[in-house]
């Protein structure tokens, strides 16, 4: 079945370091994909999002490239900041059946010290 | 701003009580959702619902039931809570053919 694959954290990085958080999924058709962060104590908030082979989503200085040929939609940022500390899922939307249900990772947290 | 809201943040019962968690949203969306969050397992669907009255179950529904008695408010209900039902739980909603899901902001359950 339908299933996304996240590298495991925690991932700890230092400020201004540059982060990637790895991401695949297996899915039959077209999906869409997405990147949702969530701060501590609060609920899950859109990051970023694709919605067809070779998109790039970007957000917040967050990127990520929607990759068919490797089935992989990896979450990239340049310079990472404390702020930015929580947990990262990553999601398709597999449109299969409708009712819009999406499938997440096991989620990746990061911690970034100053 | 779009709202969902969860009607208890924290919540502590205990073996075989009965728990309601209720969750509104003022947004219109058809589609409501309730996910359970566990460290390493990511978010996992429990029940859906793509209209008022109905309801479809998603992963895990063993343990739990719903109710959507209006379009703005979806209700998860334990029937008789466990110490394995102890976790985080997420509502969300949706509109019927957009990707993007608005989440709540989760409510932490303890079973003792």
């Amino acid at each position: 079945g339908d299933s996304v694959t996240q590298m495991e954290g925690p991932v700890t990085l230092s400020e201004e370091a540059f982060l990637t958080i790895n991401c695949t999924y297996t899915a039959t058709g077209y999906p869409s994909l997405f990147w949702y962060v969530q701060y501590p104590g609060e609920g899950l908030q859109l990051l970023l999002k694709a919605t067809k082979a070779d998109d790039k989503g970007s957000n917040k200085g967050f990127e990520a490239t929607y990759r068919k040929e490797t089935t992989s939609f990896h979450l990239e940022k340049g310079s990472v900041q404390v702020s930015d500390s929580a947990v990262y899922f990553c999601a398709l939307n597999p449109f299969s059946g409708g009712y819009n249900k999406l499938i997440f990772g096991a989620g990746t947290r990061l911690a970034v010290h100053p | 701003d779009v709202k969902v809201t969860q009607s208890s943040r924290y919540l502590v019962k205990r073996t075989g009580e009965k728990v309601f968690l209720e969750c509104v949203q003022d947004m219109d969306h058809e589609n409501m959702f309730w996910y359970r969050q566990d460290p390493g397992l990511g978010l996992r669907l429990i029940y859906f619902s793509y209209d008022v009255k109905m309801k479809e179950k998603g992963d895990i529904p063993e343990g739990y039931s719903v109710s959507r008695e209006k379009k703005e408010r979806f209700s998860l209900i334990l029937e008789s809570a466990s110490t394995n039902q102890t976790s985080m739980y997420l509502c969300a909603s949706s509109f019927v053919d957009a990707g993007e899901l608005f989440f709540g902001e989760g409510s932490r359950l303890t079973v003792l």
